[in-house]
């Protein structure tokens, strides 16, 4: 069976500060991967996925995740963080086979300081 | 348009009570989701509905019941729910095979 983990619940990061979060999946093969952003009370928002090829994917709002597939990581990165950008951030993954079959992980809430 | 709407927004409901929540996507999707989000959790799957058939049903309690009567429109009936079932439920859709699903913005339902 798939998994997702996210090992970080909460991050607080400085308006301006770069910005990482975490996220290791467990699969037989490569996954379709994912990152979706939830603001409160809202759906998610893809902002990013990978399947296959160029293992850098650019996303929207500037965000950016590398596929590293001998760590089974799926971090997603942003040089600059903006306060608009606080929310939760849900990593997920999908067999390769099923891409809409979601397994999410358990989230990371980032918080943004002025 | 690009959108997911669901409604109602907001539901409290008894116990006892019978209620429906609505989605609809006028984007041509033909697989529509359910999904249930507890607080400070991931959403989980709950059905998957393709070219207007159930198609995946995730062991969920039959006090939720789902329909989709068009390929523009999804239900879930709700009957004798349980305070433990209080969460956001969350709509979906997309292409047929897409991995891109849509989601829309929740009903956020509370049973007393």
């Amino acid at each position: 069976a798939q998994s997702v983990t996210q090992p970080d619940i909460h991050i607080t990061v400085s308006e301006g500060a770069s910005l990482e979060l975490r996220c290791n999946y467990s699969y037989g093969a490569t996954p379709y991967l994912f990152w979706y952003v939830q603001s409160p009370g809202q759906g998610l928002q893809l902002l990013l996925k990978y399947f296959s090829g160029d293992t850098l994917v650019q996303g929207i709002k500037g965000f950016e995740a590398e596929f590293k597939r001998s760590q089974s990581s799926f971090n997603l990165r942003k040089p600059s963080v903006h306060w608009s950008d606080a929310a939760e951030y849900f990593c997920a993954v999908a067999p390769n086979n099923a891409g809409n079959m979601l397994t999410f992980g358990g989230g990371t809430r980032l918080m943004v300081k002025p | 348009d690009t959108e997911v709407t669901q409604t109602p927004k907001h539901l409290v409901m008894g116990m006892t009570n019978k209620k429906s929540l609505k989605c609809e996507q006028h984007m041509g999707h033909r697989a529509m989701y359910w999904y249930k989000q507890k607080a400070k959790k991931p959403p989980e799957l709950m059905f998957v509905y393709s070219y207007e058939k159930l198609s995946i049903n995730e062991s969920v309690p039959s006090r939720f019941s789902p329909e989709c009567p068009n390929s523009s429109l999804l239900n879930l009936h709700l009957h004798a729910l349980q305070p433990e079932d209080s969460a956001l439920y969350l709509c979906a859709s997309s292409q047929v095979p897409q991995e891109k699903l849509f989601f829309g913005s929740g009903t956020q339902l509370s049973v007393l």
